[in-house]
């Protein structure tokens, strides 16, 4: 199965601040991988797939970068409905792998 | 709106079985594979099992081969997750995903259901 490594596990932000969350694959996985914001309680939500791409509704401050093997969500000026758990999912091939997650703080 | 609605969920003893359902709605459901994401209480997102959009493949995280079967009824846009010989580490909220791409086997979860408490206790 292939790992994937996500750091940090956890951040601590102000509203405004720009931050940077990393992922990396113990193999390549091309741009297969997608990024996801949970809040407590809550489902997961869709935030980038395909390594880069906006999903429909998601606001521009999300972009995601990366192909291969090391990925990066960059969340800029950062909103106080930002602050939640953030992980990413190699969906190249199964199994399917999550990272351990990055829960942002204020 | 694509819509997704588990049930199912209770309280079961460690050896026992349960089945959950996922109603869908807002998509053609014959086209995209369906998925299930479990989270333990207080710990991160795990994938479980995927079946494609025909029904004809399906796959499963190692812990749970041979104890949880995938299927879904196109008569019904319902998937399920049956799970049996459930231990304790299964405890755990179950999500229902959608695929997003349609025809594909792989691809992110677009949509999330909004889960269903499983918990195997004694």
């Amino acid at each position: 199965a292939i790992q994937v490594t996500q750091s940090p596990s956890s951040l601590s932000a102000s509203v405004g601040d720009r931050v940077t969350i990393t992922c990396r694959t113990s193999q390549g996985v091309t741009t297969d991988l997608s990024w996801y914001q949970q809040k407590p309680g809550k489902a997961p939500k869709l935030l980038i797939y395909s390594a880069s791409s906006l999903h429909s509704g998601v606001p521009t401050r999300f972009s995601g970068s990366g192909s291969a093997t090391e990925f990066t969500l960059t969340i800029s000026n950062l909103q106080a409905e930002d602050f939640a758990t953030y992980y990413c999912l190699q969906d190249y091939n199964y199994p399917y792998t999550f990272g351990q997650g990055t829960k942002l703080e204020i | 709106d694509v819509q997704l609605l588990e049930s199912g969920g209770g309280l079961v003893q460690p050896g026992g079985s349960l089945r959950l359902s996922c109603a869908a709605s807002g998509f053609t459901f014959s086209g995209y594979v369906m998925s299930w994401v479990r989270q333990a209480p207080g710990r991160g997102l795990e994938w479980v099992s995927s079946i494609s959009g025909s029904g004809a493949s399906t796959d499963y995280v190692d812990s749970v081969k041979g104890r949880f079967t995938i299927s879904r009824d196109h008569s019904k846009n319902t998937v399920f997750l049956q799970m049996n010989s459930l231990r304790v580490e299964d405890t755990a909220t179950y999500y229902c995903a959608k695929g997003s791409l349609m025809g594909s086997n792989y691809g992110s979860f677009d949509y999330w259901g909004q889960g269903s408490l499983v918990t195997v206790s004694s």
